[in-house]
């Protein structure tokens, strides 16, 4: 069965303060592993999609890797702004429809 | 360009009652999915449509219905809600090619008394 697992739960940091959040993943055959933020009140948005092992995607403070069992996203210099819910899901290749399986989030708070 | 759109935002329903939650999108995508989300957990996926005239079930399909109307419309109904079916219900979208992205609406948080 394909399982997303989320860690940390919850995350408090001050402006500026680096870290990192973490995916482990249980997959037959990885299509695809998607990052999404997710604000109070609204739908997941679409940040990230990694593919393959040892890739890597940016934007903006954001940063977010792939191994064979696990992604991370890497927060650099964080803003208040940066606060959300952020996602992880992961797309099994022989999937009809491509399906996603997410895990439970991780709920970043950035204090000024 | 409004790209998913979800009916209504709010509800709250007497156990027993029925309803039908509202998608649609101008995203021109094929494939098109409801979701539910609790606290604590991941979005769990209901039922899905790979494109327009098919349905599948999801992971937790019990208690619920959905139809198709047409590539843009995408609904789901509730024929006896039960208090266990109070969440936010998201719909979501992708071009139903592999590895691309699906984009959410805004959900619809609905409670059941």
């Amino acid at each position: 069965e394909d399982q997303v697992t989320q860690s940390p739960e919850a995350l408090r940091l001050q402006e500026g303060e680096s870290s990192s959040l973490n995916c482990s993943y249980t997959v037959s055959g990885l299509r695809g592993l998607f990052w999404y933020r997710q604000d109070p009140g609204k739908g997941p948005e679409f940040l990230f999609t990694l593919y393959s092992a040892g890739e890597e995607k940016e934007k903006e403070r954001l940063k977010a890797t792939l191994t064979k069992k696990e992604s991370f996203l890497h927060i650099t210099a964080p803003k208040p702004e940066d606060s959300a819910t952020y996602l992880c899901a992961v797309q099994a290749r022989m999937e009809y429809g491509n399906k996603l399986v997410f895990g439970a989030g991780t709920i970043l708070r950035v204090k000024s | 360009n409004a790209g998913v759109t979800q009916t209504p935002k709010f509800q709250v329903l007497k156990t027993g009652q029925s309803m039908t939650l509202q998608c649609a999108q101008d995203m021109n995508h094929n494939s098109m999915y409801w979701y539910r989300q609790d606290p604590g957990m991941g979005l769990r996926l209901i039922y899905y449509s790979a494109s327009e005239g098919t349905t599948d079930k999801g992971e937790v399909p019990n208690g619920y219905n959905v139809s198709r109307l047409n590539k843009r419309e995408f609904s789901l109904r509730l024929e006896s809600a039960a208090p266990s079916q109070t969440s936010v219900y998201f719909c979501a979208t992708s071009g139903g090619y592999f590895n691309q992205p699906q984009h959410f609406g805004d959900g619809t948080r609905l409670s059941i008394l």
